[in-house]
């Protein structure tokens, strides 16, 4: 069974661009989360799909989006990129429903970096 | 709102030798799931092992196991026989029970070593 998959692992931008991450989940799963983890905030929560509606969301400014497609897909999208916003974005899915403890599986990550 | 505190940024252990993390945690709530990941060089994050709150019995997986102290909300990983490959950033993480969905607050980690 494939693992998360997340496109692109490694990208470059400027400030003021936008950019759009795209994360594969497990066959099967529903929900999708974004975490975003720097050295100095530590790993964060961004939001939460499942059934492609937003489910939970952290406390990021509106730049930062996010979607979830009928097959599970889900993309974050980050406008008007500040320097802040280099970070390693993770990407986790999960099979369960509400109330369930089932293990999160994350992908490798997108390493975002803004100049 | 929960927070999480790893007061231990950095770790060392001696290669066959136990070394345990602690992990600490600020609730309101009585129904929650405590999870420890680990994040090796690679980053992809596994999960080590998960306790839920309702129950007083400490989780164990192999050489992993949990010290689970709910008054004192306190969460440490013990990690017997360490291996080289148990080297990686370890995060605690907490979920609520009364949420739904899987949004995990996260400790800031700690970076355990092995020496051989």
């Amino acid at each position: 069974k494939a693992g998360v998959t997340q496109t692109p692992r490694y990208l470059i931008k400027t400030r003021g661009q936008q950019v759009t991450l795209s994360c594969s989940p497990i066959s099967g799963h529903r929900s999708v989360s974004w975490y975003q983890q720097t050295p100095g905030q530590g790993l964060q929560f961004l939001f939460e799909y499942f059934s492609e509606t937003q489910r939970n969301k952290g406390n990021f400014p509106g730049r930062f989006s996010g979607r979830q497609f009928s097959n599970s897909r889900s993309e974050m999208n980050v406008s008007t990129l500040e320097l802040g916003d280099s970070a390693l974005y993770l990407c986790a899915s999960m099979a369960g429903t509400f109330m369930n403890t089932g293990e999160l599986f994350f992908g490798e990550g997108s390493r975002l970096t803004v100049l | 709102a929960q927070t999480v505190t790893q007061s231990q940024p950095e770790m060392s252990v001696q290669e066959a030798e136990t070394v345990t993390l602690s992990c600490t945690y600020d609730t309101s709530e009585s129904d929650y799931y405590l999870f420890w990941y680990k994040q090796p060089p690679s980053r992809q994050m596994i999960l080590v092992i998960r306790q839920e709150a309702y129950k007083q019995q400490n989780a164990t997986e192999n050489r992993f196991s949990v010290n689970f102290q709910k008054a004192a909300k306190s969460f440490s990983l013990k990690i017997s026989d360490s291996q080289l490959g148990d080297a990686a950033m370890y995060f605690c993480a907490y979920r609520s029970a009364n949420n739904a969905g899987n949004m995990l607050t996260f400790g800031g980690g700690t970076r355990l070593m092995v020496k051989p």
